[in-house]
């Protein structure tokens, strides 16, 4: 089972700023990545998929990176409804589908 | 509108059963593979069971293995998660989730059912 670890658990960054999430797996997933948003008491949204993708009806300001072991969700610039959960998932190797332990994003 | 929406959540003790149902409109339900994911209180997403659109393969997670059984009725437009040998561990919010395509990440989500196993 490929382990999927996030980084930091928390992030406080100001509104406006840049956010940088990071997602490391255990062993290569290619670019089989996704990254979802979760808002309190809401189900989770697919953000990202393909490492880099944007899904459909995601703001530009939403950018994933990385390949292999290594990827980052960066927010451009925060607002308000970005100060949430965030989660990434790898599909290269499943079952199972695996998910990192989540990034809360915080105001500073 | 394309949505999901789940129900049958509630409180059981431990050792009890329970039936979700996910049931899913506005695309065409049969051409897509299915899962139950699960997140408990205060914590992240763990995935549980995973059906193809046929019916044909089912996966599940090592953790519920012989005590869940997932299922669909495409004439239903539906999906079921028949829990069994419930334990504490079970408690969490069950979220039915539409495979996208052709990759298994998820890419529709509905707003879950809530499982509590408690005596």
């Amino acid at each position: 089972e490929i382990v999927m670890t996030q980084s930091p658990g928390t992030l406080s960054v100001s509104p406006g700023e840049r956010a940088t999430l990071s997602c490391r797996a255990s062993q290569s997933v290619g670019s089989n990545l996704a990254w979802y948003q979760q808002k309190p008491g809401q189900a989770p949204r697919l953000l990202i998929y393909g490492a880099s993708t944007r899904a459909t009806g995601i703001p530009a300001r939403f950018s994933g990176s990385g390949s292999e072991t290594e990827f980052t969700l960066t927010i451009s610039s925060l607002q308000s409804e970005d100060f949430v959960v965030y989660y990434c998932q790898q599909y290269k190797n499943w079952p199972p589908a695996t998910f990192g332990g989540g990034t809360k994003v915080e105001i500073k | 509108e394309v949505q999901l929406v789940e129900s049958g959540g509630g409180l059981v003790q431990p050792g009890g059963s329970l039936r979700l149902s996910c049931v899913a409109s506005g695309f065409t339900f049969s051409t897509y593979s299915m899962s139950w994911v699960r997140q408990a209180p205060g914590k992240g997403l763990e995935w549980v069971s995973y059906i193809s659109g046929s019916s044909v393969t089912k996966y599940y997670a090592d953790s519920v293995k012989g005590r869940f059984t997932i299922s669909r009725d495409n004439a239903k437009n539906s999906m079921s998660l028949q829990m069994d040998s419930l334990r504490d561990g079970d408690t969490a919010l069950y979220y039915c989730a539409r495979r996208n395509s052709n990759y298994c990440y998820f890419d529709l989500w509905g707003r879950g059912t809530l499982v509590t196993v408690s005596s």
